[in-house]
């Protein structure tokens, strides 16, 4: 079974401050992408980024960076110099892709999310 | 290009009615997943169709809700009779066809229902 675990429920910090969300996942397939997706006021979720399995280099979007780790099954987000903009829901989740074979590929398993508020 | 659209974006409805949710998804999506979101807890998988054919089923709570495909496009969500512990919020999403490419894997998603059954 696979399982996301985000302990942060609630993370409330000040403008510019940086920011790190943690994710730890649990799978038994050696084969698995990772997501961020982020839930702003208006209800949808939007994809910031997946990351598959075999592919640990860390990868940066302007202020966002992502930072893989298989040996201790964490995919952490980091927001740098946060902005009243990023308050939001943000998920972790872990799928089994497509191509990896089973019954159940391509759903998602999703971490409980974590409340990200920025104050101004 | 249009995203997932689902509407009523909120239902309010007593306990023992029926409630239908509807999903468009993006144009050309074959696969189409509904979940749901209870109380602050995390999202949970219900099901997965794959154009019209139902892939994966597992997450369906019991046998008051029913999801159609009709002709692969929209979907819809039917709960009945509705009881208190289904409310929460429905999100649907969709994604490309089979295959091992980026975008193939990645679901969109709208912005879902909140249902109330009171």
């Amino acid at each position: 079974a696979q399982k996301v675990t985000q302990a942060q429920t609630e993370i409330s910090v000040v403008e510019k401050e940086d920011v790190t969300l943690d994710c730890v996942y649990e799978t038994r397939d050696t084969t698995y992408y990772l997501f961020w997706y982020k839930q702003p006021p208006s209800g949808e979720l939007v994809f910031l980024i997946r990351r598959n399995s075999f592919d640990e280099q860390n990868e940066i979007s302007g202020r966002y960076s992502w930072n893989f780790q298989k040996s201790t099954s964490s995919f952490n987000f980091t927001i740098t110099a946060s902005q009243v903009v990023d308050s939001a829901v943000y998920f972790c989740a872990l799928s089994t892709p497509f191509f990896a074979g089973g019954t159940s590929y391509g759903k998602l398993t999703f971490g409980q999310g974590t409340i990200l508020t920025v104050h101004p | 290009e249009a995203g997932v659209t689902q509407f009523p974006s909120h239902s309010v409805i007593e306990k023992g009615q029926t409630v239908t949710l509807r999903c468009d998804p993006i144009s050309g999506h074959d696969n189409l997943y509904w979940y749901r979101r209870v109380m602050g807890k995390e999202i949970k998988f219900l099901l997965h169709f794959v154009k019209e054919s139902k892939q994966d089923e597992s997450g369906m709570p019991n046998n008051r809700f029913l999801a159609e495909r009709t002709g692969g496009t929209y979907s819809t969500l039917k709960v009945q009779p509705a009881e208190l512990e289904d409310s929460g919020v429905y999100f649907c999403a969709s994604s490309q066809g089979l295959g091992s490419g980026l975008a193939k894997n990645i679901q969109y998603f709208g912005a879902g229902t909140r249902l109330s059954v009171l």
